[in-house]
């Protein structure tokens, strides 16, 4: 069953560094999606991409992060300067549609900002 | 966004129907009914949704109230494996690629 993948599993930076997440969604989707989940909360949404440009994107999301399509496959989340509050787990989606289908969910990223 | 409400936590035995409930009551009338679920450690998967009609799939059932104010997942027999957090969620079928809105959810315990 294709899947989305998502690398490092888990990445330790420290406050400040810039980070890059890694994901690989799946290869006949045209939506992707960043959540993150801060331990024991919501799942919150970051961002959508659709057509190699943001279609939405959250409060959260501010000049701080930013995606990426760079090559037709990968799909990358920058965080630029990193926060104590950014750790987090953070989770790449894709979708073939919108509102209609389902997404599919990677395993996440731990982010832990020391 | 229309909201959802759901119970904190069910509790069920293994191998026994659970059926775990959803309120919507401002649902709009192109709102998809959507539940994912969220096992111990891993990223959200998806379960089923819906429009209007009742739903199967391989995993899982959904009854849409008449209404619409509603709905029920239920699994046919609940398994250690579907403990989890279920989360009922709305997604409105017109805009841009409209993202997921992940409540509190339900977190379902499965009784060997």
């Amino acid at each position: 069953e294709p899947e989305v993948t998502q690398t490092p599993s888990h990445q330790v930076t420290q406050m400040g560094q810039e980070v890059i997440l890694r994901c690989v969604p799946i290869s006949n989707h045209l939506y992707f999606y960043w959540y993150r989940q801060i331990l024991g909360q919501k799942v919150e949404f970051l961002v959508s991409f659709y057509n190699n440009e943001i279609s939405e994107k959250s409060e959260i999301f501010d000049d701080q992060f930013s995606v990426e399509r760079p090559d037709g496959s990968n799909f990358t989340l920058k965080i630029r300067s990193t926060k104590l509050e950014d750790s987090a787990m953070y989770f790449c989606a894709s979708s073939v549609g919108r509102h209609n289908t389902e997404a599919f969910f990677g395993q996440g990223t731990r982010l832990t900002v020391v | 966004d229309a909201k959802t409400t759901q119970p904190n936590s069910m509790e069920s035995n293994e191998e026994e129907p659970v059926h775990l409930p959803c309120n919507h009551s401002t649902i709009s009338g192109t709102d998809y009914i959507h539940w994912y679920r969220q096992l111990p450690s891993q990223g959200p998967e998806y379960v089923i949704h819906g429009l209007t009609s009742n739903v199967n799939n391989r995993m899982a059932s959904l009854a849409i109230a008449e209404d619409r104010k509603s709905s029920t997942l239920i699994l046919h027999r609940a398994t250690l494996r579907d403990a989890a957090v279920y989360y009922c969620i709305l997604r409105f079928s017109s805009g841009s690629a409209r993202q997921l809105t992940f409540g509190s959810g339900t977190q379902l315990t499965v009784l060997p």
